[in-house]
Formats: structure tokens, sequence, C-alpha cells
């Protein structure tokens, strides 16, 4: 298996853009979580779906963020409109079954100027 | 609720070494506990995982943790560090709402 794959691996935007930050599962995995980790706050914790359903999103930190899971092997993150504090690297991770491990994919590291 | 507490957000020792990161929870259910290492620029990998069938957990690359109910820790050893291990470790526990909640890591430095 690929492992969780997320793309673009480097996002630079200008403040006011969209972002929109894509996360492909592993196959047969049916939890699927965000992160954003900064220097500063270290790994929080954004949102996470079971079953493509959203069912915690309170770290979530503004309306300026939205995600979706449309399907079972497809999420996205979008930030409308980005803004430099939400540069910082940001994480897609997929899990089989509760209790087990998270598999983290490579990270979207978001500059925004 | 959860937490994890990291014991020192930087550790150096020499290569040959003893390893020790430091690890306490709270959890008012068993808990479920992970070591998870992060190379640079890349995501977070799974080192070991604790889920009540042992207490002493074996990983890879050579580490290994024990979970201890009554210290409520679960530290991460390695008998002699490598150049290799030069990372930062995350340890985290499972909460009942079925999340990881991580520590805020220790970045692990090995010298020759």
């Amino acid at each position: 298996d690929a492992g969780v794959i997320q793309s673009p691996r480097h996002e630079v935007t200008e403040m006011g853009q969209e972002v929109t930050l894509r996360c492909k599962p592993i196959s047969g995995h049916n939890s699927l979580f965000w992160y954003r980790q900064t220097m500063m706050r270290g790994l929080e914790l954004l949102i996470y779906f079971n079953n493509n359903v959203p069912i915690d999103d309170s770290g979530m930190p503004e309306d300026r963020f939205s995600a979706k899971m449309p399907n079972a092997s497809f999420s996205t993150l979008k930030i409308q409109p980005s803004e430099p504090r939400d540069s910082a690297v940001y994480f897609c991770a997929s899990r089989s079954g509760r209790g087990d491990e998270q598999f983290f994919g490579p990270g979207t590291r978001l500059t925004v100027l | 609720a959860q937490s994890v507490t990291q014991l020192g957000s930087h550790v150096s020792v020499s290569e040959g070494a003893l390893v020790l990161l430091r690890c306490n929870y709270s959890s008012s259910v068993p808990p479920y506990l992970f070591w998870y290492v992060q190379y640079p620029n890349q995501g977070l990998q799974l080192l070991l995982k604790y889920t009540s069938a042992a207490t002493l957990v074996k990983g890879i690359n050579g580490f290994e943790a024990e979970f201890k109910k009554s210290e409520t820790s679960f530290h991460l050893t390695k008998p002699s560090a490598h150049m290799r291990d030069a990372a930062e470790y995350f340890c985290a526990v499972s909460t009942t709402a079925d999340k990881l909640i991580f520590g805020t890591g220790t970045r692990l430095q090995v010298f020759p």
C-alpha cells in the first residue's frame, strides 16, 4: 500500500486566498483525521471522520476552516480566506479501527504570506 | 479527561548511551498509549503501542516502553542510542472519545 497520500506537499499563497489541502487515506481504513502542527501549539487535532461522517470538529479554529469527506478515499481541508497565522504543517492520518494506530501522511507545509 | 505530559523538551545522549524519554498520562479509563517518532520533514511513524496485553511493549528500531499503572507512566527506552535515532518523539493517549491526545514532544539529539 502507498500509505496516506497528501497533496500538495508544499503550498505558498498570499493572505486572503483560498487554500485546499487533499488527502487519500489507506484503502480499507474507516477513520480519517486532520492535524495541524506548529512550533507554538504542537500537534492539534482539527477534525476527524468515521465512515465519511464528521464526528468531532471542535478543533477547527474558525469558520474559515472547513473539511469534507465525500467518499472513503478522499478528503479535503479548505481554508478561505487564508491568513498568515494559518502557516503550519497539516497532517492527514487514517486508521482501520478503534484503538488501532493512526497512519500519518507526509504532511503539507503551508505558508501564507 | 485524558492528558499526556512529556518531561523534557530536549534530551541529548552520546551514541551508544541509554535513551530514556519520559511520558506520564492521565486517564479515567484504562488507556491505549502510543509512542510516535517524527524525522525531519516527515510525518509521524508509530514506534509502539500499549493496549493492555503486556506491560512491557517492544517496538521498532530497538525501542521499548513499560506501562506502569501505579506511576501513570509509559517511558520510552533504548539500551544503546544510534545517530539515526535523532528525531522528535511523541507520546499519545487514546481518549474515551476515540481521539489521540499528543504530548508536546521530546527532541532527541545523539552525539558521536
